[in-house]
């Protein structure tokens, strides 16, 4: 049974650059949340989609959009990246439902560097 | 708020046990949940407390005080390969995304 799965590990973006990542959740599992890690610190919210749409959304700029396909993949693409979006990118995947919120199973990250 | 707040770093020994505490803001809280992450690694989940209690699996447990806003996880007979990050959650008040404090650094020696 395959887990979170996420593509590609590593990328080197310049500035103003766009990027788009890639997530397909774990067997099972429809509901898809992206989340920012900077190095030292805890996980950041991003959005997260069910049903093809973003249900809930972090704090962060329209420069962060998402999208999830009907076989409950999604990409998060970022625009106009900036040197402060350098970090680890992580997909988690959960299913529907209050109870499965609070454990979600995530991918190992793509690492985004902006130079 | 959603704010959590945790240690920044512990150091234990190999063998010995350790606990890493967390306290939360009260509004809206729905449980605490608790992961491990290794260096360059995924966070794993590694147990939920919805209620007040103790919830045990296997040399890990982890409590939680509603009352008191405070939870905590306990690690028992530490070995070196527990070194890592380890971060309280929070459910948000929509159900759906995982707020994390900043993580506690744990450094298991021998």
């Amino acid at each position: 049974d395959a887990g979170v799965t996420q593509s590609p590990t590593h990328l080197i973006k310049t500035r103003g650059q766009q990027v788009t990542l890639r997530c397909s959740p774990k067997s099972g599992h429809d509901t898809v949340s992206w989340y920012q890690q900077a190095l030292g610190q805890g996980p950041q919210f991003i959005f997260q989609y069910y049903e093809e749409e973003e249900r809930q959304r972090g704090n962060f700029p329209d420069r962060f959009s998402g999208h999830q396909f009907p076989n409950y993949s999604s990409e998060l693409n970022v625009n106009a990246l900036l040197l402060g979006d350098s970090a680890l990118y992580l997909c988690a995947s959960s299913s529907t439902g209050l109870a499965g919120g609070y454990e979600q199973y995530f991918g190992p990250g793509t690492r985004l560097t902006v130079t | 708020g959603q704010s959590l707040e945790q240690p920044s770093e512990v150091t234990a020994v190999e063998g010995a046990i350790v606990q890493i505490n967390c306290t939360y803001q009260t509004s809206g809280f729905y449980g605490l949940s608790w992961y491990q992450q290794h260096d360059g690694g995924a966070p794993t989940f590694l147990s939920y407390n919805a209620l007040d209690g103790l919830e045990e699996t296997g040399r890990f447990s982890s409590f939680l005080s509603r009352s008191d806003s405070y939870g905590y996880l306990l690690l028992q007979e530490l070995q070196m390969k527990d070194s890592a990050s380890y971060f309280c959650a929070r459910l948000s008040n929509s159900g759906y995304a995982l707020n994390f404090g900043k993580g506690t650094s744990l450094l298991v020696t021998p």
